[in-house]
């Protein structure tokens, strides 16, 4: 089985739905990071979290919600769907020591009509 | 700003030619440079860090090399099955391990 595991891992929807993005992880890892890569871009950092408790924005947060219901889970929300945020969306964790490498799952594969 | 440039954006090889994909950077304060691969329908998988200048880490056909500006992945020999996109990423400096990644490197290696 997959350390990180993402569902789903294909969804079209349309304009204005709310969509969540689930990642659980087996690794026993404290940080948790969402990211979203685009055709020609990095990947670049939705949100990030080191405990349940402790939720921080990335650089490009506007228009997306999280929640780390515990230490193994952490969920990615689009309230209201816009075509623009049609994207490859990846979970990644790591250990809690500074320059750790982090661990992506397969991600899910996000288009908005 | 933080920034992370690779290049080439894409890169067409023979079985068996030798090449080296460059990652260059800047940041305030190198804190790690690490090296990730990614297939097709996949996440990216983790390769390498580089920590300081003149260092430099080896797996199979792959050597990584860091300077105080860049970073080559260096390819010996290349096989097919090291076909897949290539991406680099430089911890920034801050409280946190926030990781800018550059748009990385397609390598196809052809028999």
């Amino acid at each position: 089985d997959a350390d990180v595991t993402q569902t789903p891992r294909n969804r079209i929807t349309k304009t204005g739905k709310r969509i969540m993005l689930e990642c659980s992880q087996t690794k026993g890892h404290d940080r948790m990071y969402w990211y979203r890569q685009d055709p020609g871009l990095g990947l670049r950092l939705i949100y990030y979290s080191f405990d349940v408790k402790d939720i921080n924005k990335g650089e490009i947060s506007d228009g997306y919600s999280v929640s780390r219901q515990a230490q193994a889970k952490f969920s990615l929300s689009l309230e209201s769907a816009i075509p623009n945020q049609t994207a490859l969306y990846f979970c990644a964790t790591s250990e809690g020591t500074a320059g750790q490498p982090q661990h992506f799952g397969d991600g899910t594969r996000l288009s908005i009509l | 700003e933080d920034q992370v440039t690779q290049s080439p954006e894409a890169l067409r090889l023979q079985e068996g030619e030798s090449s080296s994909l460059n990652c260059s950077y800047t940041v305030s304060g190198l804190r790690g440079l690490f090296w990730y691969r990614q297939d097709p329908g996949k996440g990216p998988e983790f390769l390498f860090t580089l920590y300081s200048a003149g260092e430099e880490k080896e797996k199979e056909r792959l050597k990584a090399t860091l300077t105080k500006k860049e970073s080559f992945l260096h390819i010996t020999a290349p096989k097919p099955e090291d076909s897949a996109t290539y991406l680099c990423a430089v911890r920034a400096s801050g409280g946190y391990n926030k990781l800018i990644f550059g748009a990385g490197t397609r390598l196809a290696v052809h028999p």
